[in-house]
């Protein structure tokens, strides 16, 4: 039983066409995070938002967009995907503001194919 | 390993063996995370083990810290089925949002 949810669960893009994908969790965290997973790859952060302020990875910075309209929901925006952007997305939210004494709970992902 | 160029780590094993899983890591970290995702789930978090602890332990999890080597490992006694998973660490310190993780280990457990 998760409560952190993402939406779709499976989206199929055409390159140069944008993609949305939404995440939203009820256990009222202050941190929302997504990171890109490959097979056989680490998942890779690609920004954060610690309540309404969002920070992203210097070598993803201009690929990815986000917002945070609320607490609970965060979205990952690609202005225009490209074949590389095909990979599993986890959003995750925690309660502590560093990860030094908290965990990140996932969501199940939203996986994105790019043709 | 976890990290470096090597892929992903792949372990198969019957149910009821021991196993353990290792991470090394090169940047300096205030903790270590251990994380399980089993297929079609997101990751979720098994153990917390922070750099003043060398062991911690949970049922049938045991990780390890060992900061001048830069390396943990997790270990789980009495392995079921339901084990098989990919298990990744992750390490982290005080700054914010800073959990970087391992490529991670696929575990498969027969039955």
């Amino acid at each position: 039983d998760t409560t952190v949810k993402q939406n779709p669960r499976y989206k199929l893009a055409r390159v140069g066409k944008p993609v949305n994908l939404i995440c939203s969790q009820t256990m009222n965290h202050d941190t929302m995070y997504w990171y890109q997973k490959k097979p056989n790859q680490a998942p890779k952060l690609l920004l954060f938002y610690y309540d309404k302020i969002l920070n992203r990875e210097a070598d993803t910075f201009e690929k990815f967009q986000s917002s945070r309209p609320n607490n609970s929901f965060c979205s990952l925006y690609i202005g225009s995907a490209g074949l590389e952007y095909s990979a599993m997305y986890l959003c995750a939210s925690s309660r502590d503001r560093t990860v030094n004494t908290g965990q990140l709970y996932f969501g199940e992902g939203s996986k994105l194919t790019v043709l | 390993s976890q990290w470096g160029e090597e892929n992903l780590q792949a372990l198969s094993i019957q149910e009821g063996e021991d196993v353990t899983m290792n991470c090394s890591y090169k940047t300096y970290t205030t903790v270590v995370q251990w994380y399980r995702q089993k297929s079609g789930k997101g990751p979720a978090q098994l153990i917390l083990i922070r750099s003043n602890e060398r062991e911690k332990r949970s049922g049938r999890l045991r990780a390890t810290l060992d900061t001048s080597s830069q390396s943990s490992s997790l270990s789980i006694t009495g392995t079921l089925a339901t084990d098989t998973a990919v298990y990744f660490c992750a390490t982290g310190t005080q700054v914010v949002g800073q959990l970087t993780f391992g490529r991670g280990t696929r575990l498969q457990v027969y039955a």
